[in-house]
């Protein structure tokens, strides 16, 4: 089984919708972080978290919001979604070396 | 200036060719170094870590030059399985616990 898994792995939206992206890890990791990839951008920082009661807002954490219910849960969500929030969103959980292990990703639409 | 920055290519080699990406970190307070690799449409894996002057593993070797502040991939006798979007990050000193990334070097292996 991934250590990493992302759900749902696609979505299609319409504009002003509220949706929710989350990621589970098994890795016993306690830094999860969420990432958006736009092509000729690379990955971006939305949110960080530490710990369960550690959220940190990253380079472009308008316009979302997140959730740590736990270790191993860390759940993205978008308010009222718009089309410029369409791309590929990233989990990724690491421990104190620094060292990212990325799940599968989330293809998100938003019409 | 981007805080890491590549040279987005691509990259166009034949089959056993020696191919060389940079990578330019402007955070001198950065203290870990990562090659990681990314399929299309896939999550990116890592390749390789470097937290001194460089690692080798097999084909591929990364090497630091924290005075230029650059970091270089050289991959050599390239196979067709080479074929990706290669990521560089750095983290560490104000960055504490987060990656920055470049946005990613394409090369391309041809028979």
């Amino acid at each position: 089984d991934a250590d990493v898994t992302q759900t749902p792995r696609n979505r299609i939206t319409k504009t002003g919708k509220r949706i929710m992206l989350e990621c589970s890890q098994t890795k016993g990791h306690d830094r999860m972080y969420w990432y958006r990839q736009d092509p000729g951008l690379g990955l971006r920082l939305i949110y960080y978290s530490f710990d369960v009661k550690d959220i940190n807002k990253g380079e472009i954490s308008d316009g979302y919001s997140v959730s740590r219910q736990a270790q191993a849960k860390f759940s993205l969500s978008l308010e009222s979604a718009i089309p410029n929030q369409t791309a590929l969103y990233f989990c990724a959980t690491s421990d104190f070396v620094d060292t990212q292990y990325f799940g599968p990703g989330t293809r998100l639409t938003v019409l | 200036r981007k805080e890491v920055e590549q040279d987005p290519g691509p990259f166009n080699v034949p089959e056993g060719a020696t191919v060389a990406f940079n990578c330019t970190y402007s955070n001198s307070a950065s203290q870990s170094f990562f090659w990681y690799r990314q399929d299309c449409r896939k999550e990116p894996k890592l390749l390789m870590s470097v937290y001194s002057s460089g690692n080798e593993d097999g084909r591929f070797t990364a090497q630091l030059n924290r005075a230029s502040q650059y970091i270089s991939l050289l991959i050599r006798d390239s196979k067709l399985s080479d074929s990706a979007t290669y990521l560089c990050a750095a983290a560490g000193g104000t960055s504490y616990g987060k990656l920055t990334f470049g946005q990613g070097t394409i090369l391309t292996v041809h028979p």
